[in-house]
């Protein structure tokens, strides 16, 4: 099973918005609901911040936001702070025998 | 509230098996299910395994089929991952999680390092 395509890096100053990628196929990203987006800072536990595509866990800022189209999910975060610095990862469950997939990984970085 | 600690890391030589654990508390342990998730240094995440709330079933990924063993003991609220036959590219923190409703990965552990190494 492939992991599901990330950008390795984006960038944003303080306030401005960014959008991350995540493109898999029919059998994952686009044959389901169930994309997931998780931040990761180095040391710590991943950390939920987006699951079935759209929605928001408690206590997660509504400047993360999600979407997809197609085979493609996105990750939207609005009014960038420092603190969302850090390493996002998408994942989706699949239709193969292996039942999730991570994308690769995308390093956010604030400038 | 909601607590996950893994436990059995360490280092070993390639070939050999280690058994890691997942202590969980916090929220009722056999109605949920339970992940394995690793990250090699400097890699990203990487989806281990799954096993359901009731046992009933188990999903691993390519790399590790048919060498690890994922299994849980709702009697003692803890999750393990056997792992035999261990390689170099099993090096990794390894990291336990349980599911929210949807199958999505709600709550996390820390991880425990494994390093495969001669």
């Amino acid at each position: 099973q492939s992991a599901l395509t990330q950008p390795a890096s984006v960038s944003g100053s303080p306030g401005q918005s960014i959008t991350i990628s995540c493109t898999g196929t029919s059998s994952d990203v686009g044959g389901y609901n169930y994309v997931s987006w998780y931040q990761h800072h180095p040391g710590k536990a991943p950390k939920l911040m987006i699951y079935d595509v759209s929605k928001r866990p408690s206590g997660v800022s509504n400047r993360f936001s999600g979407s997809k189209s197609g085979n493609t999910a996105s990750l939207t975060i609005s009014g960038l702070q420092a603190e969302d610095e850090a390493d996002y990862y998408c994942t989706s469950y699949t239709s193969s025998s292996t039942p999730r997939v991570f994308g690769g990984g995308t390093k956010l970085t604030v400038l | 509230q909601v607590q996950l600690v893994e436990s059995g890391g360490g280092v070993v030589q390639p070939g050999t098996s280690l058994r890691l654990s997942c202590a969980a508390s916090g929220f009722t342990f056999s109605s949920y299910g339970m992940h394995w998730v690793r990250q090699a240094p400097g890699k990203g995440l990487e989806w281990v395994a799954v096993i359901w709330y009731d046992e009933t079933n188990t999903y691993y990924a390519d790399s590790v089929k048919g060498r690890f063993t994922i299994s849980r003991d709702n009697s003692k609220n803890t999750l393990y991952l056997q792992m035999n036959s261990l390689r170099a590219a099993d090096t990794a923190v390894y990291y336990c999680a349980r599911e929210g409703f949807g199958g999505e990965l709600l709550y996390w552990g820390q991880g425990t390092l494994v390093t495969v190494s001669s």
